[in-house]
């Protein structure tokens, strides 16, 4: 059965560094979605990816986040300058082709800034 | 914030017994979701319902919807021990999806 793949599944660093977190959603899925969750605390939606650009985004999402769809396959997320408070663990989701559909999720990429 | 909450926030219960978790959630929708989430681990669709359906099964799952009341309810019956995790519902609208604070079920053997 397809499954959304992430990597890395932990990636330790730097506060004021820059980390790619990438997904590799369902083939045929075409709404792609980020979603933190910090530990203990609910899933928060980041942003949502249709059509080669966000089609929305939510009041965390700020200047330092940005993604990308750079090949047919990838799906990835730039921080670009990690805070203590950007440690989390970040999910990637993919979605069939409806908007609102059910979406499926990659086992996640936990984010720890020192 | 738009998104909803959960209650109970925890659940303990007896293997065979039903489980009961309400969400409720904020804004117009349309559709909700119900989502599993074992420890640390990504999450899983459960089931879906319409915002023009008030009620739906899918094997011990049945989950109901009240719009007027912003609410939804999932009910897992005969409870297992393998269905000890974390419940999610999500709401959404407008190409966002807004997840509850979640019902951790312990089912115990």
């Amino acid at each position: 059965e397809p499954e959304v793949t992430q990597t890395p599944s932990h990636q330790v660093t730097q506060m004021g560094q820059e980390v790619i977190l990438r997904c590799v959603p369902i083939s045929n899925h075409l709404y792609f979605y980020w979603y933190r969750q910090i530990l203990g605390q609910k899933v928060e939606f980041l942003v949502s990816f249709y059509n080669n650009e966000i089609s929305e985004k939510s009041e965390i999402f700020d200047d330092q986040f940005s993604v990308e769809r750079p090949d047919g396959s990838n799906f990835t997320l730039k921080i670009r300058s990690t805070k203590l408070e950007d440690s989390a663990m970040y999910f990637c989701a993919s979605g069939l082709p409806l908007a609102g559909a059910e979406q499926y999720f990659g086992p996640g990429t936990r984010l720890t800034v020192t | 914030s738009q998104q909803g909450e959960e209650d109970p926030q925890a659940l303990s219960i007896q293997e065979g017994e039903n489980a009961t978790m309400n969400c409720s959630y904020k804004t117009s929708i349309n559709n909700l979701q119900w989502y599993r989430q074992n420890s640390g681990r990504g999450l899983v669709h459960l089931i879906l319902i319409r915002s023009n359906e008030r009620e739906k099964h899918s094997g011990r799952l049945r989950v109901t919807l009240d719009t007027s009341k912003k609410s939804s309810s999932l009910l897992i019956t005969a409870s297992r021990a393998a269905d000890t995790a974390s419940y999610f519902c999500a709401s959404y609208n407008f190409n966002k999806f807004y997840f509850g604070s979640g019902t951790k079920l312990n089912v115990k053997p």
